[in-house]
């Protein structure tokens, strides 16, 4: 149980284009997500938290306007990387609780390469 | 603001040796996680700690919680090539609002 998926794994786009990252949760309602982007030999850094039917939180230092973030249902939260940059590309991984759940669950994350 | 450190951060180990990667934080915490992930991949859960006290095994993997001295440890018996991966510690606390903090990671190579 608590799978988490991603769509897609992998994803090449042009600079200035804008490319969209789903991440669902398949067999429980994730009340909470989060997204995290990864560089190369680095941890984990947050970069929102999603809850069901709000507006995103996001971390100090990352552009809302340029990663929109919705959370439509309790199964569904996409990712939007907008104007996308060579810089934006990255590991993104989204991970999903639910209220009163004792940890995470991660999805297999998305490599994005913005050529 | 709370802070996770890890230590060491690179591990080098011969196949057999026994180590502990440990993991400290600053602040009173709720839950304490660690994971591993392979190279390319997404994270993988290892072990949830919930209280003081906590010790879980898994395989050549166990992990322990001390919530006074605000550190945990993750100790590999007679390491096998496979546990090659880097682990990370992240810790949650109650009003973070379900988030965690991870720690920077170790990157274990066992060699042969």
């Amino acid at each position: 149980g608590a799978v988490v998926s991603q769509h897609p794994s992998r994803v090449i786009c042009k600079s200035g284009t804008s490319v969209k990252i789903e991440c669902r949760s398949l067999d429980f309602q994730a009340t909470t997500m989060f997204w995290y982007r990864q560089f190369p030999k680095q941890s984990l850094m947050l970069m929102a938290t999603s809850n069901e039917g709000s507006k995103a939180t996001y971390e100090q230092g990352v552009e809302k306007d340029k990663f929109l973030i919705n959370h439509a249902s309790l199964t569904l939260s996409t990712l939007t990387v907008t104007s996308a940059h060579p810089e934006d590309s990255s590991f993104y991984i989204c991970s999903a609780r639910w209220t009163g759940g004792n940890e995470q669950y991660f999805g297999p994350g998305t490599r994005l390469t913005v050529t | 603001e709370l802070k996770v450190e890890q230590n060491p951060l690179f591990l080098s180990m011969q196949e057999g040796k026994n180590y502990t990667i440990y993991c400290n934080y600053s602040t009173t915490s709720d839950r304490l996680y660690w994971y591993r992930q392979d190279p390319g991949k997404s994270l993988e859960s290892l072990f949830v700690l919930l209280s003081n006290g906590a010790v879980k095994q898994e395989g050549r993997l166990m992990a322990s919680l001390d919530t006074k001295a605000r550190l945990s440890t993750l100790h590999i018996t007679a390491a096998v090539h496979d546990l090659s991966a880097t682990y990370f510690c992240a810790v949650d606390i109650f009003t973070n609002a379900g988030k965690s903090t991870f720690g920077d990671g170790t990157t274990l190579t066992v060699k042969p």
